[in-house]
């Protein structure tokens, strides 16, 4: 168990739909990533905040926002719903900032499929 | 840019063989790297890490890579596989001072009785 914690862990949506993912830090982690993993792009780093501020951003869509609350879990947030959306996200959290070599500690994932 | 070739998207060895990852990496700043494994249904667990310290790194579970500039590698090794080490592996790259990590597309190791 990483400590890190995700909701839910499965998601099954239509195409054009909304949903929001959560994502709870390890205790006293001030970052937190969100990847996206698919069969056909692999593991694509989406976003990172560290307290609250956001502070690199990957490949992530125009449809996709995140945010991190005072509390510092994080919500991944994806709209207008496309096939192509279905993957597994991934959370990870770590103590430092971008700069830093902390270990990044991964959450077990949400499954999304959009039909 | 930053980059990461995994060769060989499956690996398979006996029980109880040498277990050879391959990574390269190209980056045009000295880089921080990684491999990563998960297992079924889970998250990515940090194997080990390399971050300008000693070129030969151990991490869990008997791993360990060896850091190699001139030939842009970062393989990862273990002396004797278990059936417990059946999982996909990935490398990962970041530069120093960079703002994303940069994953390889795995390899999945099998291991055979």
């Amino acid at each position: 168990d990483s400590g890190v914690t995700q909701t839910p862990k499965h998601l099954i949506t239509a195409t054009g739909q909304r949903v929001t993912l959560r994502c709870s830090p390890r205790s006293g982690d001030l970052s937190v990533y969100w990847y996206q993993q698919s069969l056909d792009q692999g593991l694509q780093f989406l976003i990172q905040y560290y307290n609250g501020e956001e502070r690199a951003k990957g490949n992530i869509l125009e449809r996709f926002s995140a945010q991190q609350f005072p509390d510092l879990h994080s919500e991944l947030n994806l709209s207008s719903l496309e096939l192509g959306d279905s993957a597994l996200y991934f959370c990870a959290s770590s103590g430092g900032d971008i700069s830093s070599t902390d270990t990044q500690y991964f959450g077990p994932g949400t499954r999304l499929t959009v039909l | 840019a930053q980059s990461v070739t995994q060769l060989g998207s499956h690996v398979s060895v006996s029980e109880g063989a040498l277990v050879l990852l391959r990574c390269n990496y190209s980056s045009s700043v000295p880089p921080y790297l990684f491999w990563y494994v998960q297992y079924p249904n889970q998250g990515l667990q940090l194997l080990l890490k390399y971050t300008s310290a000693a070129t030969l790194v151990k991490g869990i579970n008997g791993f360990e890579a060896e850091f190699k500039k001139s030939e842009t590698s970062f393989h990862l090794t273990k002396p004797s596989a278990h059936m417990s080490d059946a999982a996909e592996y990935f490398c990962a790259v970041r530069h120093t001072g960079g703002f994303k990590t940069i994953f390889g597309a795995g390899t999945r190791l099998f291991v055979k009785a």
